[in-house]
């Protein structure tokens, strides 16, 4: 049981290119989320998932992409980098159903920097 | 709208004393709130939460965290402090949707001493 994981784990890209972020879950959680992590800001919501083919847009999601086509999946993508993009990228989980509080597990994380 | 507020960016305490990490919260509806920590080049691991009930939470790693209502407030505190309970500590609320989706202070970093 891995848990969740992120690839790859570091990356650099130059302005204006493009990239995907993998996420990967095998606790067959339904919910997934991305978050973006600043010095001092804590996390950010970028977008999030209730279920295989359902996305939605979190706090910050300009600039990014989603796609959720099967439970365990749910990749991050960036069309055009841009240096304010850079920042450590989170990819978390949960099983949520009606009445749960159910904890979110998080990724080892992807550190991104666009120069 | 719910927000979490960690009103200390870092907070310092010598191995083997008692250490309190601040939350306060601000919702509507009942309070979900849980606490996480993340080791340097980690992710970020769950620690404890508050659902309802006893308001003394106890949680991993021997930390527990006191909710209290009138204050809106969610502490974290251990009894003994240890080096290698050095990180970065996240409180979070849940918001009021049914999405799961968790609000997160920004964050007060831990350093223990020996």
């Amino acid at each position: 049981n891995a848990g969740v994981t992120q690839t790859p784990k570091f990356r650099i890209l130059k302005i204006g290119q493009s990239m995907t972020l993998q996420c990967t879950q095998d606790m067959n959680h339904n919910y997934m989320y991305w978050y973006r992590q600043d010095p001092g800001m804590g996390l950010k919501l970028i977008y999030y998932s209730v279920g295989a083919g359902i996305t939605d847009k979190g706090e910050v999601p300009n600039g990014y992409n989603v796609s959720r086509s099967t439970t365990e999946d749910f990749p991050l993508r960036l069309e055009l980098a841009a240096p304010s993009q850079t920042s450590v990228y989170f990819c978390a989980s949960s099983y949520y159903q009606a009445g749960s509080y159910n904890e979110q597990f998080f990724g080892p994380g992807t550190r991104l920097t666009v120069l | 709208a719910q927000s979490v507020a960690q009103p200390e960016d870092q907070v310092n305490v010598a191995e083997g004393n008692p250490l309190t990490v601040k939350c306060t919260y601000s919702v509507s509806g009942n309070p979900y709130l849980f606490w996480y920590v993340q080791y340097p080049n980690r992710g970020l691991q769950f620690l404890l939460k508050y659902i309802t009930g006893d308001n003394l939470v106890k949680g991993s790693y021997g930390f527990e965290a006191e909710f209290n209502k009138s204050q809106t407030s969610f502490h974290l505190k251990k009894p003994s402090a240890l080096v290698s309970d050095s990180a970065l500590y996240f409180c979070a609320v849940r918001d009021g949707s049914n999405t799961g989706k968790l609000i997160f202070g920004q964050g007060t970093t831990l350093q223990v001493k020996p």
